[in-house]
């Protein structure tokens, strides 16, 4: 079974600051990680992946995340926040034979003060 | 190229009614996932279909039920319904396991 943890359900930032955004999982195969962004009444889009190789992926928007397998973590970070950025954030595991499967986490949702 | 379609955008349902969503997958993708996002929750699995057949299933009841057309096109359909099942309704097509683009969702309310 694989699961995720979100550290903290809400976030705030001054606009500017960094953004970190805490993910811990759990899974006995070799995961696939994936951070999702939700805007209020809308689905969601993908923001970045990582699969294999390279711990640190970039991905949309100025967002990127680190792979540490020791930690079991995959924290999500952007140096400088955007009132734009201000949503809810997803972290999600999938692997093994659940390939297809995405488990999520909670969520934390992100306010971005001016 | 077009995303990830769902229909309706909202539903109200009664009690015990029954329920049909439906997805049009994105262009060329041959895999749809459904997925249960409750108020303040992150989506949960329901079921994936991959070329027509089921490919896996989360711990749903087997009141969820799903399709998937040659078009790969899908339905969720839920029968019994319970005032529980109001939530969001993503809809995730994929050509590969790597990633998952997601519809806007269908609202449902059961009241």
């Amino acid at each position: 079974a694989q699961s995720v943890t979100q550290l903290g359900s809400h976030v705030s930032v001054s606009e500017g600051a960094l953004v970190l955004l805490r993910c811990n999982y759990s899974s006995s195969v070799p995961p696939y990680l994936f951070w999702y962004v939700q805007y209020p009444n809308q689905g969601l889009q993908l923001l970045l992946k990582y699969t294999t190789g390279a711990t640190l992926v970039k991905g949309i928007n100025g967002f990127e995340a680190e792979f540490k397998k020791s930690e079991t973590s995959f924290h999500l970070t952007k140096p400088s926040a955007h009132m734009s950025d201000a949503a809810e954030y997803f972290c999600a595991v999938s692997g093994g034979t659940s390939y297809g499967k995405l488990t999520f986490g909670q969520g934390t949702i992100l306010t971005v003060h001016p | 190229e077009t995303g990830v379609t769902q229909s309706p955008t909202h539903l109200i349902k009664t009690r015990g009614q029954q329920v049909t969503l439906r997805c049009s997958s994105q262009s060329g993708h041959n895999t749809v996932s459904w997925y249960q996002q409750a108020l303040g929750q992150g989506p949960q699995f329901i079921f994936q279909y991959y070329r027509e057949e089921e490919n896996g299933r989360g711990n749903f009841p087997p009141r969820f039920s799903g399709l998937q057309f040659p078009n790969y096109s899908s339905e969720l359909n839920v029968n019994a319904l319970e005032l529980d099942d109001s939530a969001l309704y993503l809809c995730a097509s994929s050509f590969s396991r790597y990633e998952q683009y997601f519809g806007p969702g269908t609202r449902l309310t059961v009241t």
